[in-house]
This record gives C-alpha cells, sequence and structure tokens, in this order.
C-alpha cells in the first residue's frame, strides 16, 4: 500500500561498480525527486525529475545521473561507485508545482567498498 | 542564497513535557515552510506546512508550527511529548523553482 517504494533497501557495491536505485510511486505525481542523507547535511538534492523523459540535475549532481523511463519510475545511477557516495538515499514525489509537499520512501543504504 | 537553519541539533525531554524546535529561514519574499518528521530508519514524513493566513498551524498527532515574518521563524511545539515523538524533525523551505531546501534536522529524544 505504500506509495513510494524503493529498491534495495540496502546495498554493498564496490568501488568503480555501476550502481542504480530505483524508485516507484503511485501517487501519480509528476515531479520525483533523489536525495542523500549524511550526518550534518541533512537532505541534499542529487536529480529531480518533472515527469516521464525528463531529468534535471539538483544541487549535488556530479557522480550521478538519473533516468525517467515512466511517470512512475525514477532511477539513480551511479556509473563508477566511489566511498564517498555511501550514504543514503531517498526518492521522494511531489504533484506540479508541489514541491512543498513531498511523499517519501523508506530509503536505501548504499555502502561503497 | 535561501537557508533553513534549526539551530539544535538534539533536544532531549521527559515524555508529558512541552517541546519546541526551532527553525529560522533567509529567504525574501513569499514562502512555503514545511516541517517533517523521520522515524529511525524511514523516509520523512509530512507533518505541516504554511504559506499565509493565521501564523500558526495546526499538524497532525497535536503538532503545531508559528510563522513569523519578523522573527524569519517557523517553529514547531507540541504541548506534550509521546514516547512515539522520538525521531529527526526537519524543517524545509519552498519558494518555486527546484525543490525543498532542507535544515539539517534536530533529534528529539523523549525519556520516559
Amino acid at each position: 500500500e505504500a506509495a513510494v517504494t524503493q529498491s534495495p533497501r540496502n546495498k554493498v557495491a564496490v568501488t568503480g561498480g555501476k550502481v542504480t536505485l530505483s524508485c516507484n510511486q503511485t501517487n501519480n505525481h509528476n515531479n520525483m525527486y533523489w536525495y542523500r542523507q549524511d550526518t550534518g547535511h541533512g537532505l541534499r538534492l542529487i536529480h529531480y525529475s518533472y515527469g516521464a523523459g525528463s531529468t534535471e540535475k539538483g544541487d549535488i549532481p556530479d557522480g550521478y545521473k538519473a533516468s525517467r523511463p515512466s511517470q512512475e519510475n525514477f532511477s539513480l545511477i551511479l556509473e563508477l561507485a566511489t566511498p564517498s557516495q555511501t550514504s543514503v538515499y531517498f526518492c521522494a514525489s511531489g504533484p506540479t508545482g508541489g514541491a512543498r509537499e513531498q511523499y517519501f520512501g523508506p530509503g536505501t543504504r548504499l555502502t561503497v567498498l | 542564497t535561501q537557508t533553513v537553519s534549526q539551530s539544535d541539533a538534539h533536544v532531549t525531554v521527559f515524555e508529558g513535557d512541552s517541546v519546541e524546535l526551532r527553525c529560522n529561514y533567509s529567504y525574501g519574499g513569499s514562502i512555503y515552510l514545511s516541517w517533517y518528521i523521520q522515524h529511525h530508519g524511514r523516509g520523512l514524513q509530512f507533518l505541516l506546512k504554511y504559506y499565509s493566513g493565521n501564523p500558526v498551524v495546526q499538524g497532525v498527532n497535536g503538532f503545531e508550527a508559528e510563522f513569523s515574518k519578523s522573527d524569519s521563524s517557523f517553529h514547531l511545539r507540541k504541548a506534550s511529548v509521546h514516547w512515539s515523538d522520538s525521531a529527526v524533525y526537519f524543517c524545509a523551505g519552498y519558494q518555486g523553482g527546484r525543490a525543498l531546501i532542507f535544515g539539517t534536522g534536530t533529534t528529539v529524544s523523549v525519556s520516559p
């Protein structure tokens, strides 16, 4: 019944490997977002999307790509993972013009060794 | 630069006590402000928001927040906390454009 789901919930990757984090929403929201959460930094925006086929850079996009193949799905891709990308990643959805209210997934804990 | 700041990293209260979590913003013009709660190991959940009108807004589970333009603040309050209120609380601002800007969060620990 959860409206925003993420997979995997936990991931261990090796340096230089490719990692794909997936997000699915059933809210029928146009906007979707990827954040990372690190102690002392709160949440920082990596990429976002206004709808299927669109991706936009957020505040910290370096080292990340995003893909929005459909209204429901939004992926975050780390082509060459590095230890500095060890973090908890959150996906969120929101209605058009509604960045003021967002609905979050449960998060993915990524460890890059 | 638009910023949202939360001055208290950690607050400890006893069950039944009141709590106030501080949030200050630096924006020009009108702004949406909101509060989110994050329980351990979970995603953020929306608590309440303010844009205009009555500066005191009510949220879920007895939370309320008060907007003050003169103080550039949007503090969150609860009159009587429960152990289940132990969580991290985030203040966030939005003024159009890309997405929310979050504060660094305040961890609330409720002792029995």
